[in-house]
């Protein structure tokens, strides 16, 4: 199985921060990765697909790089609304497995 | 417009089997590349896959689950089951169907499952 991490656990930003989130695999997984945000008590929201492919509708201060093991989501000028829970997914076959979460705080 | 909601029982006792239901809208899951998958999130934890279907009848589950498992799909009424047998009371949480094609795009609302004597 292809376990998945994520760092930091949380953090604190304030608005018009700039913050990275690491998701890490434990074998290389080509560019199978994708990010979603959880709002408290709402179903998770796809931000970028297939690494670096931000989801129609989703905000351009999302982006998503990285390849094989190594991946990084930045969100650029946090809004208030950007305080969630987020999430790395891999799809690379045959099974689907989904990172711990980075929870993203007020300062 | 695309939607999915989940529908099935609220409350279990131990043992008992799990039968939830996916039905979905707006799009057919006979199209090439679609798929519908199960997640859950237990109360305050992380999400959790289980098990995908794909157009082409292709099913993906969790290992570590894979022997309580069952996804099925029914196109002409644009439905997906999963069922899960021997629901213990670690199983309680909240049961989500979401559609597939580059990373799960829709969702539905999701169902919390209880699991309590």
């Amino acid at each position: 199985d292809i376990q998945m991490t994520q760092s930091p656990s949380s953090l604190s930003a304030s608005v018009g921060d700039r913050v990275t989130i690491t998701c890490r695999a434990s074998q290389s997984i080509n560019i199978y990765l994708n990010w979603y945000q959880q709002r408290p008590g709402k179903a998770p929201n796809l931000l970028i697909f297939a690494s670096s492919n931000l989801q129609s509708g989703v905000p351009s201060r999302f982006s998503g790089s990285g390849s094989g093991t190594d991946f990084t989501l930045t969100i650029s000028n946090l809004q208030p609304e950007d305080f969630a829970t987020y999430y790395c997914q891999q799809s690379y076959r045959p099974t689907i497995t989904f990172g711990p979460g980075t929870r993203v705080e007020f300062k | 417009q695309i939607t999915l909601k989940e529908s099935g029982p609220t409350l279990l006792k131990p043992t008992q089997t799990l039968t939830l239901t996916c039905t979905f809208s707006g799009f057919s899951l006979t199209t090439a590349g679609v798929g519908v998958g199960w997640i859950r999130q237990p109360p305050g934890e992380a999400l959790e896959w289980l098990a995908l279907i794909y157009w082409n009848d292709d099913e993906r589950y969790i290992p570590s689950l894979e022997s309580r498992l069952t996804i099925t799909k029914d196109t002409s009424k644009n439905q997906v089951v999963l069922t899960m047998s021997n629901m213990a009371p670690e199983d309680s949480a909240t049961y989500y169907c979401a559609r597939t094609m580059r990373g799960f795009d829709h969702w539905g609302q999701g169902a919390l499952v209880t699991v309590s004597s």
